[in-house]
């Protein structure tokens, strides 16, 4: 069975740094281009970046207003896809999904995981 | 940034309607969009890409037209598990952007 699976996400004070995974079955992995994609509490989908793979040189995008406090890597080894967040705010409350980009540019979103949640409060 | 913007942002319906769904861009995307719809508490889920590409699985009763910057999503006959939020996404040029969702509800 083809399934993301994302972990990580907490409650964590403004400021603070948060690691989140997702680790990614029943599919090679290595192939696809990856996206991390978040949904504030009663809000619509916002895009946060992405990455390609090895052929392409694992480049990433990422949405402007994130671009300097969040990263995204991969280890194909692992199957595994990281976001990195730093300086958090409380308008990065949110629930975070991975994606894999399906076959053939531009890449639409074709398999998802169920999100990790997180919480940035005092 | 592209910006898309859907609608309506709300639509009521009933079962067996047909129901249209209009997601417009700020400049032209091709047909570099995608539909997805995303029901309460779940991820969203891919239902047609470049603009008419029914993705596997997805019924017929859901078809999408359009280029440039006037795309639509029409639901045939609507069915009870079709009341759910849709949105489109426009991957033409980065970053990537989504319009901000059209919620179907049962009338």
């Amino acid at each position: 069975e083809v399934q993301l699976v994302e972990s990580g996400g907490d409650l964590v004070q403004p400021g603070g740094s948060l690691r989140l995974s997702c680790v990614a079955s029943g599919f090679t992995f290595s192939d696809h281009y990856m996206d991390w994609v978040r949904q504030a509490p009663g809000k619509g989908l916002e895009w946060v970046g992405r990455i390609r793979n090895k052929g392409n040189s694992y480049t990433t995008e990422y949405a402007a207003s994130l671009k300097n406090r969040f990263t995204i890597s991969r280890d194909d080894s692992k199957n595994s896809l990281f976001l990195q967040m730093n300086s958090l705010t409380t308008e990065d409350t949110a629930v975070y999904y991975c994606a894999r980009g399906l076959f053939g540019e531009p890449r639409y979103m074709d398999v998802w995981g169920k999100g990790t949640a997180v919480t940035v409060s005092s | 940034d592209i910006q898309l913007t859907q609608s309506p942002s709300f639509l009521s319906a009933s079962e067996g309607d047909r129901v249209s769904i209009t997601c417009r861009a700020s400049q032209g995307i091709s047909s570099y969009l995608g539909w997805y719809q995303q029901k309460p508490g779940k991820a969203p889920k891919l239902l047609i890409s470049a603009a008419s590409t029914l993705q596997s699985g997805v019924p017929s009763r859901f078809s999408g037209s359009g280029s440039r910057t006037e795309f639509t999503l029409i639901i045939s006959s609507l069915q009870p598990e079709d009341f759910a939020t849709y949105y489109c996404q426009q991957l033409s040029s980065y970053p990537i952007t989504f319009g901000q969702g059209t919620r179907l509800e049962i009338k």
